[in-house]
């Protein structure tokens, strides 16, 4: 158990719909990171946060957005989803961005 | 500049054999090489790691090498065992820029 926390663990929807994804990082830990998985595929980088603040962003398409709240969890908003959004989504949790990163156990993502 | 080229893509082992998984990259500015072991349905999670001022890193069956005049750094897995069978990322990232950059993960299956 990495300490870092993610609801839901599975999400159903229809396209063109909106969902939220939940992740609570590890205690003490102050950055969030959010990866995209597709099926037998690589880690897609989106974006990071540190202490509430955007510090690096990755390839997240316009539909999505997250944000990083004053108790550190984070959220990842997906709107107008496509059946190619369907995927693992990852958050990770790192003390400062040059450490180690701590991943969640991950929200997959069902488009149907 | 900013990529990390990783091979193969899939390697099949024998048990008791040695694992050996590539990555290469091309920024020197790169500062940290984490490598990442994920099992289907799980978050990555950090195997070993290695900063450029050493030649090799060991803990256990797993070895890091660190090749950097050849901008290259690869793991080893020694005595490969079925419990090993899972996806491997490598990565680099640079002190600076907080952001790690992965490669494209190695499958690895060990046959009994």
């Amino acid at each position: 158990d990495s300490g870092v926390t993610q609801t839901p663990k599975h999400l159903i929807t229809a396209t063109g719909q909106r969902v939220t994804l939940r992740c609570s990082p590890r205690s003490g830990d102050l950055s969030v990171y959010w990866y995209q998985q597709s099926l037998d595929q690589g880690l897609q980088f989106l974006i990071q946060y540190y202490n509430g603040e955007e510090r690096a962003k990755g390839n997240i398409l316009e539909r999505f957005s997250a944000q990083q709240f004053p108790d550190l969890h984070s959220e990842l908003n997906l709107s107008s989803l496509e059946l190619g959004d369907s995927a693992l989504y990852f958050c990770a949790s790192s003390v400062s961005g040059v450490n180690e990163q701590f991943f969640g156990p991950g929200t997959r993502l069902t488009v149907l | 500049q900013q990529q990390v080229k990783q091979s193969p893509q899939s390697l099949i082992v024998q048990k008791g054999g040695i694992s050996i998984i590539n990555c290469a990259y091309e920024n020197t500015a790169f500062d940290y090489f984490p490598w990442y072991q994920q099992f289907p349905g799980k978050g990555p999670a950090l195997l070993i790691a290695i900063r450029p001022d050493v030649s090799e890193k060991k803990e256990g069956r797993f070895t890091i090498s660190f090749n950097k005049s050849a901008k290259q750094f690869s793991l080893h897995i020694m005595d490969s065992q079925p419990g090993d069978s899972a996806t491997y990322f490598c990565a680099a990232l640079m002190d600076s820029n907080y952001q790690l950059i992965w490669g494209a993960g190695t499958k690895l299956i060990i046959k009994p």
